[in-house]
């Protein structure tokens, strides 16, 4: 399994953002995918999930970010996203996307990849 | 207060064993979790998964000195055979009990 993340800037607050996650060595489509993010200096916070098309392909998110951050797939290119918009300096961490368990296992997340920063700044 | 939590720190020596807890918060003493690693300037690895019954079960190639186990509403992370490979961030964090997903504060620990 091998997930690679990117988009990751300097951006200025409240503008927008979108970042990607590049998965393979797994059936994809079948998938659940989670966002975690690490203010630096700070721990682990989930950011949201979005379930397998199979398995109603919805999306849920963390209180902080609900309503303005948007998760999504395309299955054509293996690939999860988080949009990101009316960014604040608090959103500011490295963004991980993970391999999310599934209905039976919700919220394991076994497969993490490198990262990708964002900095929201004046 | 917060729904898992963990000591700043631990240390041991090379080769020694450390435990570290995680400890659940009064309404969550039923939760299953799992335990991450993160070495210096990486991602986290996935440990292993703890279900609240004790059942545990390890991530692929987790070594065996990686253990767990639970007691009342404190989840156990050892250890043994320390590696300088070791030193890193530990992270426990709850899953399969609804959303949101909570992580612990983390647990550094120093291999001396």
């Amino acid at each position: 399994v091998q997930l690679v993340e990117s988009g990751g800037i300097l951006v200025k607050p409240g503008e927008s953002l979108r970042l990607s996650c590049a998965a393979s060595g797994f059936r994809f489509s079948d998938g659940w995918m989670s966002w975690v993010r690490q203010a630096p200096g700070k721990g682990l916070e989930w950011v949201g999930r979005i379930k397998s098309r199979r398995d109603g392909g919805t999306s849920d998110y963390a209180a902080p970010v609900k309503a303005r951050f948007t998760i999504s797939r395309d299955a054509s290119k293996n690939t999860v996203y988080l949009q990101m918009n009316s960014l604040k300096a608090e959103d500011t961490a490295m963004y991980y996307c993970s391999t999310d368990g599934g209905i039976t296992e919700a919220g394991i997340f076994d497969n993490w990849g490198q990262g990708t920063l964002v900095i929201v700044s004046s | 207060q917060l729904v898992l939590t963990q000591s700043p720190s631990a240390s041991a020596s090379l080769g020694g064993s450390v435990k570290l807890t995680c400890t659940l918060r009064s309404g969550h003493t039923s939760s299953n979790i799992a335990w991450h690693q993160q070495q210096p300037d990486k991602g986290p690895r996935f440990l292993m998964k703890v279900y609240s019954d004790g059942r545990l079960y390890k991530g692929d190639g987790i070594p065996d000195r990686f253990s767990g186990s639970s007691s009342g509403t404190e989840r156990y992370l050892t250890i043994s055979s320390l590696q300088s490979e070791d030193e890193a961030d530990y992270y426990c964090q709850t899953w399969g009990t609804g959303i949101p997903y909570f992580f612990g504060a983390g647990t550094k620990v120093t291999v001396l």
